[in-house]
């Protein structure tokens, strides 16, 4: 039973418009949540985090959103650029621990 | 400043076949992790070293040994490969203790078995 579900194997969005990559969980344990973002042929590479004591946090173009209720969190990138086109990856951590528990990811195509 | 770093990149294993998979980590890093990644799947973890000497196993540890041999390093062996070990494995590491849980991740290694 996967725990950190991205329902979404897939979003196209055009080049200035947003982008916006949903992910689900259902572990009420978790308290603390990544964006990771992986480039064919590279290693997945931090993106933002949130803990569950925000319900929004935000670095420059991307901007995570918590909503702890609906255990869903959503991650916006505002202006979306070609190479942002990536596969898109949310996981999540209870207790504060080192484990991190990986969604299936989303690949997103940005088109110019 | 390497990082994360993982030998080989790619690799062929015929069915029955041994390999080690190396990872090293300049980061003084405590914890390290090895992951496989499947399409539509995500990374799932197959094994963990919360610290040096120790190690325990994640969600899908069957068919796989690891070796925690330092600080640095954390290898994952495959004893008797399957082409269902067919996969994209990642090394990955973090510190304890910090306010984060962000974790490096090595640039992979392609293993195909036949």
């Amino acid at each position: 039973d996967q725990q950190v579900k991205q329902n979404s194997p897939s979003l196209s969005v055009q080049e200035g418009r947003i982008s916006i990559l949903n992910c689900d969980y259902t572990n009420s344990m978790f308290d603390y949540f990544l964006w990771y973002k992986k480039y064919p042929a590279e290693g997945p590479t931090f993106l933002i985090s949130i803990s569950s004591i925000k319900d929004k946090n935000e670095d420059g173009r991307f901007t995570v959103f918590l909503n702890k209720s609906a255990k869903h969190l959503s991650l916006h990138i505002v202006p979306s650029q070609p190479g942002d086109s990536a596969v898109y990856f949310c996981a999540a951590s209870a207790n504060a621990g080192n484990m991190l528990t990986f969604g299936g990811g989303t690949r997103l195509m940005v088109k110019p | 400043n390497a990082g994360v770093t993982q030998t080989p990149k790619f690799q062929v294993l015929k069915t029955g076949q041994s390999m080690t998979l190396q990872c090293a980590q300049d980061m003084n890093h405590n914890s390290m992790y090895w992951y496989r990644q499947d399409p539509g799947m995500g990374l799932r973890l197959i094994y963990y070293s919360a610290s040096e000497g120790t190690t325990d196993k994640g969600e899908v540890p069957n068919g796989y040994n690891v070796s925690r041999l330092n600080k640095r390093e954390f290898s994952l062996r495959l004893e008797s490969a399957a082409p269902s070990q067919t996969s994209v494995y990642f090394c990955a590491s973090v510190t304890s203790g910090g306010v984060t849980y962000e974790q490096y991740f090595g640039p992979g290694t392609r293993l195909t078995v036949t």
